[in-house]
């Protein structure tokens, strides 16, 4: 089934700093989905997105999934404590696929 | 809240016993797919149900069985456990209406100890 890499597994940044996950495939991916899971919560759904190169943003949030469809990344500016948890993107394991591939996540510290 | 209940919160119990975690959906919501995550796996999805029948099967071992019901509620049965079946089991809902774009809700999860 398809496969994600995720990176970093950890991040610890200074509050007011900017973060940065990445995932990657080896393969063409139809989507891609990001989460956001606190500490001792469970995953939200926080965006998908489907189109080569698309970028879109939430308050300081931004996405984008590259153009060849191959890795997409997640972008915080200015980190708050509030961003603390683990940020995970999640593929659908090709058309016509309804099993949801996790990566591994990221976890975010973020020191005050 | 996701709208997605599960039962119970904690479950503590020993190697080779058999349990059953519950699930609501979404109202509205067909599908239910069960997860577990573990420190070292991370989040495994073991199976989905749409409507009352499989869809799609994981890494869902031989010993832990599903099924959704009429009411749309889903059980994870676990048997003969074993200390590594030690984590957290997630239940999602989706609509089941768009197959593989949806986003999928999750509930709170039920943490389990094996002991």
């Amino acid at each position: 089934g398809q496969q994600v890499m995720q990176i970093p597994q950890y991040q610890h940044v200074q509050e007011g700093e900017d973060f940065t996950t990445y995932c990657n495939s080896s393969t063409t991916l139809s989507n891609i989905q990001w989460y956001k899971q606190r500490p001792g919560g469970h995953p939200v759904f926080l965006i998908q997105l489907v189109k080569s190169g698309e970028v879109k943003k939430q308050k300081r949030l931004t996405f984008q999934f590259g153009e060849a469809k191959k890795n997409s990344s997640l972008h915080i500016t200015a980190t708050q404590t509030t961003d603390v948890g683990t940020y995970f993107c999640a593929v659908y394991s090709g058309a016509g696929s309804y099993q949801l591939t996790f990566g591994k996540g990221t976890k975010l510290s973020v020191i005050p | 809240d996701s709208g997605v209940t599960q039962t119970p919160k904690h479950l503590i119990t020993a190697t080779g016993q058999r349990v059953t975690l519950r699930c609501s959906p979404r109202s509205g919501d067909l599908s239910v797919y069960w997860y577990q995550q573990s420190l070292d796996q991370g989040l495994q999805f073991l199976i989905q149900y749409y409507n009352g029948e499989e869809r799609a099967k994981g890494n869902i071992l031989e010993r832990f069985s599903a099924q959704q019901f009429p009411d749309l509620h889903s059980e994870l049965n676990l048997s003969s456990l074993e200390l590594g079946d030690s984590a957290l089991y997630f239940c999602a809902s989706s609509a089941g209406l768009a197959s593989y774009q949806e986003t999928q809700y999750f509930g709170p999860g039920t943490r389990l100890l094996v002991l």
